[in-house]
């Protein structure tokens, strides 16, 4: 069964430094993967996906990730994180046409 | 823009009551889903429908049930409420892979 793990719950990083979120896959199949944003008090959106075209994927606001079939990692990096940033981030992993699997959740605080 | 609406950002029940969930969305979609976030265990699938009057169960369907009488309405119905059902309740609706979301209601049942 497709799902992942986000290796982290809270990262706490400083304005101007780069930000690192971590995630792990497990998938019998080449997956499609997905980088979410919640914003305090706001709905989820959509940040970057990974359907098997260029393993280095680019995303909105700065950020990008990487997909590692070797490691089944999937990480979401930024190279200087702003205050705007702070917000809760979820890795995803499609199931299937309709399904999503989210992991748990990686709350990113900013200090200034 | 796309624009998934949900109908409350707060609400506040008793145990018991039978509690209505509303989502629209107005893109067309044939895919629309409502989730549940906890604190640490991210987004549950409670149910999602693929067509109007389609619907399957999620992960975690038991004490809800859903309604999808138009293409663009799809709601979610709590038939006794319960304590254990406090939570943020996500709706979303689908293009292609990508899932658009609202902005959530969060439920409190006392």
């Amino acid at each position: 069964a497709q799902s992942v793990t986000q290796l982290d719950s809270h990262v706490s990083v400083s304005e101007g430094t780069p930000v690192l979120l971590r995630c792990n896959y497990s998938s019998s199949y080449s997956p499609s993967l997905f980088w979410y944003v919640q914003h305090p008090n706001k709905g989820l959106q959509l940040l970057l996906k990974y359907t098997s075209a260029a393993t280095l994927v680019k995303g909105i606001n700065g950020f990008e990730a990487e997909f590692k079939k070797s490691e089944t990692s999937f990480h979401l990096t930024k190279p200087s994180a702003h205050m705007s940033d702070a917000a809760e981030y979820f890795c995803v992993v499609s199931v299937n046409d309709y399904k999503l699997s989210f992991g748990a959740g990686t709350t990113v605080t900013v200090r200034a | 823009d796309v624009k998934v609406t949900q109908s409350s950002r707060y609400l506040v029940k008793r145990t018991g009551e039978k509690v209505f969930l509303e989502c629209v969305q107005d893109m067309d979609h044939e895919n629309m889903f409502w989730y549940r976030q906890d604190p640490g265990l991210g987004l549950r699938l409670i149910y999602f429908s693929y067509d109007v009057k389609m619907k399957e169960k999620g992960d975690i369907p038991e004490g809800y049930s859903v309604s999808r009488e138009k293409k663009e309405r799809f709601s979610l119905i709590l038939e006794s409420a319960s304590t254990n059902q406090t939570s943020m309740y996500l709706c979303a609706s689908t293009l292609m892979d990508e899932q658009f979301f609202g902005p959530g209601t969060r439920l409190t049942v006392l």
